[in-house]
């Protein structure tokens, strides 16, 4: 067990719909990363978070958006689904804010576009 | 542009033999990160490694080694006297330095290892 947690575990639901997936990260961890993996697009980075604030941006599209609360939670928001969004969403967290040090994964929460 | 290139797509050896995992990267940048990932059939990613460009020194834990070649852009990953647990798809992964917001981890497309009992 990672310390991380993301729910839901599974969420299936239909196109042009909007879905909220949701990440917490280690105790003390001040760090959310979050990333998705498909069959088509393999795992991509998409959005990190640091202490409340944006930190970098990876291949996120814009029907996507992020937050981390100040509980340090962290949301991952994907609106006007596509059939091309069914994937494993992962979310990470670290200690620190850059460059990708030690992180720790979640389970992920797999989404499935119907 | 940044590229990680995982040639091996599947590896299959039998348990206790030793199997490198290749990883060749691209990259402008002189300074850069280099990753490994480990992805068992559990689903969950586990972080195994991160290297700076500026380290070129091979790491070693347990039976994990680590070569990191500038000189032909490579960082293998090589596993001894595997064991079923090893059993895995590896991913390697390359980010150059975070100077702005950005900046992003590439990864390549993973080696699925199995380990034969």
């Amino acid at each position: 067990d990672s310390g991380v947690t993301q729910t839901p575990k599974h969420l299936i639901t239909a196109t042009g719909q909007r879905v909220t997936l949701r990440c917490s990260p280690r105790s003390g961890d001040l760090s959310v990363y979050w990333y998705q993996q498909s069959l088509d697009q393999g795992l991509q980075f998409l959005i990190q978070y640091y202490n409340g604030e944006e930190r970098a941006k990876g291949n996120i599209l814009e029907r996507f958006s992020a937050q981390q609360f100040p509980d340090l939670h962290s949301e991952l928001n994907l609106s006007s689904l596509e059939l091309g969004d069914s994937a494993l969403y992962f979310c990470a967290s670290s200690v620190g804010w850059g460059d990708y040090n030690e992180q720790f994964f979640g389970p992920g929460t797999r989404l499935t576009v119907l | 542009a940044q590229k990680v290139t995982q040639a091996q797509t599947e590896i299959s050896v039998v348990e206790k033999e030793d199997v490198t995992l290749d990883c060749v990267y691209e990259t402008r940048d002189t300074t850069y990160y280099l990753f490994w990932y480990k992805q068992p059939p559990s689903g969950e990613l586990v972080f195994l490694i991160r290297r700076n460009s500026f380290d070129e020194q091979n790491e070693i834990s347990g039976r994990y080694s680590w070569n990191f070649q500038k000189s032909t852009s490579s960082f293998n990953f090589t596993i001894t006297a595997s064991q079923v647990v090893d059993s895995a798809v590896y991913f390697c992964a390359l980010s150059e330095l975070f100077m702005n917001r950005d900046d992003k981890i590439i990864f390549g497309k993973g080696t699925r290892l199995h380990i034969l009992p």
